[in-house]
Parts: structure tokens; sequence; C-alpha cells
């Protein structure tokens, strides 16, 4: 079974923290992304990786950056927390144009 | 414009009814199609692929027109359990596979 782990399932921090959301997958696939999900918006990609230390921007980039220094982790930071990116976080990982495992989800709360 | 539009919801039906939801893509290189299925407070979960010749599984169809750059899921005999966000998803091909999520439609079925 693919495993895709997100380090947290609920986080608080405070308005201008640095924050880091972790994510391992353990199937050796290619593609990871970085989703946040908010009520009526959906899923909106924030960035994505296709290979180790490549990311391209997704559709919400802004104040966001990510990591990928090895293939089965991928890793989002908010350089600097604000309230309006209080939501809920989805790590997903794909092998080509493969179906999509997701983590659980890291609810974080800016306060 | 967003890459991936689906019908907006909520869809209210009795048990039995059949239900279909639409969704249209604007990436024309895009190369594999889904349907996810979302429960509350869950992550997404592959309800199935979409291929050109269409497919079904069950009570489920899923059709996908390329031309039109139109994807589609009809659910017959709704259940209760049906209630869910169903989700369409395309993979566009841009130097690698990203994976684009549609805004969801969320489904209730009442006895």
């Amino acid at each position: 079974d693919v495993k895709v782990t997100q380090s947290s399932r609920y986080l608080v921090k405070r308005t201008g923290e640095k924050v880091f959301l972790e994510c391992v997958q353990d199937m050796d696939h290619e593609n990871m992304f970085w989703y946040r999900q908010d009520p009526g918006l959906g899923l909106r990609l924030i960035y994505f990786s296709y290979d180790v230390k490549m990311k391209e921007k997704g559709d919400i980039p802004e104040g966001y950056s990510v990591s990928r220094e090895k293939k089965e982790r991928f890793s989002l930071i908010l350089e600097s927390a604000s309230t309006n990116q209080t939501s809920m976080y989805l790590c997903a990982s794909t092998d080509r144009s493969t179906e999509a495992f997701f983590g659980q989800g890291t609810r974080l709360t800016v306060v | 414009r967003k890459e991936v539009e689906q019908d907006p919801g909520p869809f209210n039906v009795p048990e039995g009814a059949t239900v279909a939801f639409n969704c249209t893509y604007s990436n024309s290189a895009s190369q594999s199609f889904f349907w996810y299925r979302q429960d509350c407070r869950k992550e997404p979960k592959l309800l199935m692929s979409v291929y050109s010749s269409g497919n079904e599984d069950g009570r489920f169809t899923a059709q996908l027109n390329r031309a039109s750059q139109y994807i589609s899921l009809l659910i017959r005999d709704s259940k209760l359990s049906d209630s869910a966000t169903y989700l369409c998803v395309v993979t566009p091909y841009t130097g690698g596979f990203k994976t684009i999520f549609g805004a969801g439609t969320r489904l209730f079925v009442k006895a």
C-alpha cells in the first residue's frame, strides 16, 4: 500500500512564525504536490515538484515556499505565517500521470 | 479561467435518483482524467479513472469527450452512502505531470 505521511494532523502557530509542514511518501513517486483546501474553494495547488530539487508554482504560491532535497520528502514552508493561511493542507504524490495518493492532512490554525 | 471547472453544488437528491456531474478543463495537453470522492473531514480518494471510450463501475459511469474538453460522472440508483463531494481531476503535462483538482460538487442523498 502506498503511504503518504504528513508530520502533523493539527498545528497552532502564531502570526509571523516560520512554519514547516513535512510530507513523506514511500512508493518512489516522481511527483509530489501541496494543496490547501478551504470551504467552497476546493483543493488549490500551492506548489508541486516533478523531481528532486525541482519545484513549480501552482495557483496560489504567495507566502509559501517548498523544498525537495530527497525524492521521498516534500516540505511546505510558510515564511511568516498569517491568519489567512489558516487552512487544511494536503500533500499528495503520483507516479507520472497516475492516481494521486494523499496524506491525512494538516489542519493549521494561525492565531 | 480556472483550469478545471465543475458544476457548482450542492446537489440534493432522493435515494434512487440518477445524478450527473459535469466538468470542463482548459488544457488540451491533459493526459489523464479521474473522479475522486471526498468524505467530510477526510482526504480525497480515487473513485474511478476516465477513459475516452467511457467506463462503468457498478452504478457509476464516467465519460470523456476530448474534443469538447469535457468529463462527466453519472451515478444511478443513488444511495445514502453516496453523499460526499465529487472532484474532477486532470493531469496536464507541463514538463512533468501536474495534478489539478476541480473545486468539487457536494452531493446530498436523502431518504
